[in-house]
């Protein structure tokens, strides 16, 4: 059974460009969440889908959006990247809103 | 607040006991996390209490929780080299439908 499903595994963009990341969630669940992990630290929260619908944001400006589709994989898109931008962007996902997440390994974004 | 703290290295002999602190928010109907990060990859979900327990044992592991003074910790029994990770302690409340909030996450070293 896989697990969390996320691609690409590494990305390289330039400044000012757009990005999308891809997540396929765990057989069963049906709850999407993206981090954020910056280096040397822990993951802040993005954002969570639920029913293709965004529940919950964290503090993130609103060049970072995203999707879930009917079959509950999910996109996170970021607009306008800044060198700040660069991390390590994880989703997580879960067989309902409340439980214990299963994470994905991660994609690395590095913005020069 | 949401603030999570952790002390940010743990060094070990291998064979000895670990213990990695953790200190929380509010502590009113929260699960908190533990997860273990190795290099290049996502976070594994180790273990988790609810706030209303004191303690949960699971083979190596052992959570304690001191709500009085929003303590958390873990205990890791007959540490072995592959227990050499980043572990992250994360607050997550019923209400918030699924944002955990992550500490800065504890480097444990175990040496041989």
């Amino acid at each position: 059974d896989a697990g969390v499903t996320q691609s690409p595994t590494h990305l390289i963009k330039t400044r000012g460009q757009q990005v999308t990341l891809r997540c396929s969630p765990k057989s069963g669940h049906d709850t999407v969440s993206w981090y954020q992990q910056a280096l040397g630290q822990g993951p802040q929260f993005i954002f969570q889908y639920y029913e293709e619908e965004e529940r919950q944001r964290g503090n993130f400006p609103d060049r970072f959006s995203g999707h879930q589709f009917p079959n509950y994989s999910s996109e996170l898109n970021v607009n306008a990247l800044l060198l700040g931008d660069s991390a390590l962007y994880l989703c997580a996902s879960s067989p309902w809103a409340g439980s214990g997440y299963t994470f994905g390994s991660g994609t690395r974004l590095t913005v020069v | 607040g949401e603030d999570v703290e952790q002390s940010l290295f743990l060094s070990v002999r291998e064979g000895d006991s670990s213990v990695i602190n953790c200190t929380y928010t509010d502590s009113s109907s929260t699960y908190l996390y533990w997860y273990k990060q190795e290099p290049g990859a996502g976070l594994q979900l180790l273990t988790y209490i609810f706030s209303n327990m004191d303690m949960k044992q699971d083979q190596r592991l052992t959570v304690l929780l001191n709500k009085k003074d929003k303590h958390l910790s873990l205990r890791i029994a007959d540490t072995q080299t592959g227990d050499s990770a980043i572990y992250f302690c994360a607050q997550q409340w019923v209400t918030s439908y699924g944002k955990l909030t992550f500490g800065q996450g504890t480097i444990l070293t175990v040496h041989p």
